[in-house]
């Protein structure tokens, strides 16, 4: 069965410090990767996707991710972080089959320190 | 515009009762999509709707579990004979088409409680 893993289960970083967290997926035919994010009280948002192309692919709020595909991963980066980013972040792949259902990792919970 | 809506926000409900969990799509959005949440994991597919069919149902734990969309706009899970192990975050997505290239809005979430 398709599956996705985040290495990170909570990670704690100060402001300002990079953020690098891991996603790997077992390899499911075509790749649609996603990284989705859920701050506090609020719904889960799309951060940002890969389809095709440049493997290096840029999101909202300065997020961008990279799709090496000989390590089957697409982890998330961002140079410097805000207190704002404390959230829950979860990496997602297209399911198996010609629709849009999606197979999602455990999640990472980031928390930034002021 | 509106978003994707879910009611009731919080269920309590007892053990071998009947449930029924709605969600409102955006509007025009022909794909519909329910998933469950754990505590400490991520969203698992149940169900997926393009227009009033279900055109996959392969993450449905057992025949406890029904969804329906009859119109083809809202949409309501149906969960029979409930279990503590039901117990859960019920999402639901929906977007304009069912492919992957579609991006999914999420709703709030209906967080189900069996006692």
């Amino acid at each position: 069965a398709q599956s996705v893993s985040q290495h990170n289960h909570h990670v704690i970083l100060s402001e300002a410090a990079s953020l690098e967290l891991g996603c790997n997926y077992s390899y499911g035919g075509t790749v649609n990767l996603f990284w989705y994010v859920q701050y506090p009280g609020q719904h889960l948002q799309l951060l940002l996707k890969y389809f095709s192309g440049d493997p290096l692919v840029k999101g909202i709020k300065g997020f961008e991710a990279e799709f090496i595909k000989s390590k089957f991963s697409f982890n998330l980066r961002k140079p410097s972080v805000q207190w704002s980013d404390t959230a829950e972040y979860f990496c997602a792949n297209r399911g198996s089959g010609n629709t849009g259902k999606l197979i999602f990792g455990q999640g990472t919970t980031l928390q930034v320190k002021p | 515009g509106a978003g994707v809506s879910q009611t009731p926000s919080n269920k309590v409900t007892e053990k071998g009762k009947y449930v029924e969990l709605r969600c409102d799509p955006i509007s025009g959005h022909t794909a519909l999509y329910w998933y469950r949440q754990s505590l400490g994991q991520g969203p698992e597919f149940l169900i997926y709707f393009q227009g009033t069919g279900a055109a996959d149902d392969s993450g449905l734990p057992n025949d406890r579990f029904f969804a329906v969309r009859p119109e083809g706009s809202v949409s309501t899970l149906k969960i029979q004979r409930t279990e503590r192990g039901d117990s859960a975050m019920y999402l639901c997505a929906s977007s304009l088409l069912g492919q992957a290239t579609s991006p999914q809005y999420f709703g709030p979430g209906t967080r189900l409680l069996v006692l």
